[in-house]
């Protein structure tokens, strides 16, 4: 356990409809990541948080998905209009950033999303 | 960006040091090395990182080649529990990481 939780672990949903998603980052940790991973390849990079500003969103990242972090605290994913193509595995992950210094990233169980 | 370039899988057997090579021929020169590893069903997992000299801690070593082109991952003892897919990534911008599809650890006991 790294310390940061996800909810739901698993979502089945019907195509058209809209997901949310929750990260609870490691609480001192400024830094918030959304990663998705579909089977056999390396997680994506979508967006980072740093506090509650939204700093960087991956070309991935369609109209159809926004991302929040009020208060700097947890995040949402959400999905709208949910296609079969968002079928993957959504990745958390959360750092203490800061002094320029590589830092690690602590990933979250991961939400296992599948659209029918 | 800067990319890695790892072999697709590895084997090892247990109890055996294992090398896990990775290239970077574009790095740049403010781009942090970080490995992590994915254990099934898991969220990926922080290893090590480096910047230019060698790093140890206590899970593996980390050797930088001198013009920072490659670098290879050494676990000193591989156990059962060690066999995951390993990501070589660059720190871009001390940002977000790009990952790439990563080595295949296999350990035989």
């Amino acid at each position: 356990d790294t310390g940061v939780s996800q909810d739901p672990r698993h979502k089945i949903t019907k195509r058209g409809q809209n997901v949310t998603f929750r990260c609870d980052p490691i609480s001192e940790h400024n830094r918030l990541y959304w990663y998705r991973q579909t089977l056999g390849q390396g997680p994506e990079f979508l967006t980072y948080f740093q506090n509650e500003a939204q700093l960087e969103k991956s070309r991935l990242l369609s109209d159809r998905f926004s991302a929040e972090r009020p208060k700097g605290s947890f995040s949402t994913l959400e999905i709208q209009r949910t296609e079969q193509g968002d079928s993957a595995m959504y990745l958390c992950a959360s750092s203490l950033h800061g002094g320029g210094r590589g830092v690690e990233q602590y990933f979250g169980p991961g939400t296992r999303l599948t659209v029918t | 960006d800067a990319k890695t370039t790892q072999p697709n899988s590895m084997e090892s057997n247990e109890e055996e040091p294992v090398h896990l090579p990775c290239n970077h021929s574009t790095i740049s020169g403010t781009d942090y090395i970080h490995w992590y590893r994915q254990l099934p069903s898991q969220g990926p997992e922080y290893v090590i990182h480096g910047l230019t000299s060698n790093v140890n801690n206590r899970m593996a070593s980390l050797a930088i080649a001198e013009d920072r082109k490659s670098s290879t991952l050494i676990l000193h003892r591989a156990t059962l529990r060690d066999a995951a897919v390993y990501y070589c990534i660059l720190m871009y911008n001390n940002n977000d990481m790009r990952f790439g599809a990563g080595t295949r650890l296999t350990v035989k006991p």
